[in-house]
Formats: structure tokens, C-alpha cells, sequence
């Protein structure tokens, strides 16, 4: 069973697009997390956020975690190659962390 | 850039050799894990050590033996391992259990 599940999947965008991706839950998170994993690289945390409503901006990214901290989105503005990666939500709830089913972006130049 | 550090970063193993992975933190980390990955899927936890105790144990084969020999350091050795055993094994640590994780880069392994 996933608790974290993701859409889309898969997702390849031409350099300069807009995207968002989605993790959601039909269970209450304490906080959830985002990373991003290149091939052959550990995920590297890009994000952490805690309260409901919450908007967090890392340059291009934004993030938003749900008011009832069941989802939260990640939106990129005027993507670039270089985002290009595995993106990852993940976050404990209950007595367990759980990772999100995952996005593979690809930015093709 | 991490601070957990894992070695060695790429390892080949035959089906009777054995050998281990290695993992360090001097964050001031008690909670470490050790998670396997396979191609653009999520990462699979394997096992977790609280306080220098493994409190977790995903029901991996025992031919994957964690070690946690001080609060810094984590071992996973590994023996007669399978093809399929081929993967990405993520070290990783938190403050504490259920806190944020932070990875190391991985070691990349391939059972031949």
C-alpha cells in the first residue's frame, strides 16, 4: 500500500515550460518533504515544510503543503535541463516515513 | 552537499563473495538507515538503527546483515548475495526516528 502517491509519473517538458507535480495522501502528515534525486546520486533534499497552508519558494520551485497536511504540490517555473531527476515526497505519519511513488522529469534542451 | 558519506561508491561482488558497505555521519544523528533503490522507483527501507539499536527490520534476507558499531558509523555486510540484489543501497540519517532524512550518494552495486 502507498500512503504518498504521485502524479504524474513520468514527465518529460520542452527547456522553459511550467510544471507541477503532485503528492497526496488520504492521511494527516506531520511534515513532508521534497527531493530531488539525479541518476547514480542520492535524493538531496530540496524542502521541508510543517504547517498547513504553508508556501515555501527555492528560487524557480515552489512548494505548498495542503491546509489539512494530506498533500502538498511542487511547481516549477521555466524549467531547465538541469531539473531534470527524480522528485520525491516523503514524510512520517503515524509511527512510520513514507516515500511518494515518485516523478521522473525529464527537460529536453 | 551531504554529510553522510557512504564507500565504497560503485562495488561488482560475485554470489560467494563478501564484502561491506560503509556509512558515516557526524551530524549528531541517532536515527541511521540503510534503504535499497532500483531504477526511478522510490527507495525501499531495509533496516533502521535508533540510538546505536536497530529498531527495524524490513524482512530482509540474511544475507544482508546491518551493523551500527557507534553512533556515527553503520555497516551493512553482505554474503552470497543474488543478481537481483543489484541496486542502489542508500545510507541515510535523522536526528531522530520520523524526523528529516538526509541521504548519502549512495553505493552502486552489482552482483555478477
Amino acid at each position: 500500500t502507498q500512503l504518498l502517491e504521485q502524479s504524474p509519473q513520468f514527465l518529460s517538458i520542452q527547456e522553459g515550460e511550467n510544471l507541477t507535480v503532485y503528492c497526496n495522501s488520504s492521511s494527516v502528515f506531520s511534515s513532508l518533504q521534497w527531493y530531488r534525486q539525479e541518476p547514480g546520486e542520492g535524493p538531496v533534499l530540496l524542502v521541508t515544510v510543517v504547517t498547513g497552508g504553508e508556501v515555501k519558494k527555492l528560487k524557480r520551485l515552489t512548494f505548498q503543503f495542503g491546509d489539512a497536511r494530506k498533500d502538498s504540490s511542487l511547481h516549477i517555473t521555466a524549467a531547465q535541463p538541469g531539473d531534470t531527476g527524480l522528485y520525491l515526497c516523503a514524510g512520517a505519519s503515524g509511527n512510520q516515513f513514507y516515500f511518494g511513488t515518485g516523478t521522473s522529469l525529464t527537460v529536453i534542451p | 552537499d551531504t554529510e553522510v558519506t557512504q564507500t565504497p561508491k560503485h562495488l561488482v561482488m560475485g554470489m560467494t563473495n563478501k564484502k561491506s558497505l560503509k556509512c558515516e555521519q557526524h551530524m549528531g544523528h541517532r536515527a541511521m538507515y540503510w534503504y535499497k533503490q532500483k531504477a526511478k522507483k522510490p527507495p525501499e527501507l531495509m533496516f533502521v538503527y535508533s540510538y546505536e539499536k536497530l529498531s527495524i527490520n524490513e524482512s530482509v534476507p540474511s544475507r544482508f546483515s546491518p551493523e551500527c558499531p557507534n553512533s556515527s558509523l553503520l555497516n551493512l555486510h553482505l554474503h552470497a548475495l543474488q543478481p537481483e540484489d543489484s541496486a542502489l543501497y542508500l545510507c541515510a540519517s535523522s536526528l531522530r526516528v520520523l524526523n528529516t532524512i538526509y541521504f548519502g550518494e549512495g553505493s552502486w552495486l552489482t552482483v555478477v
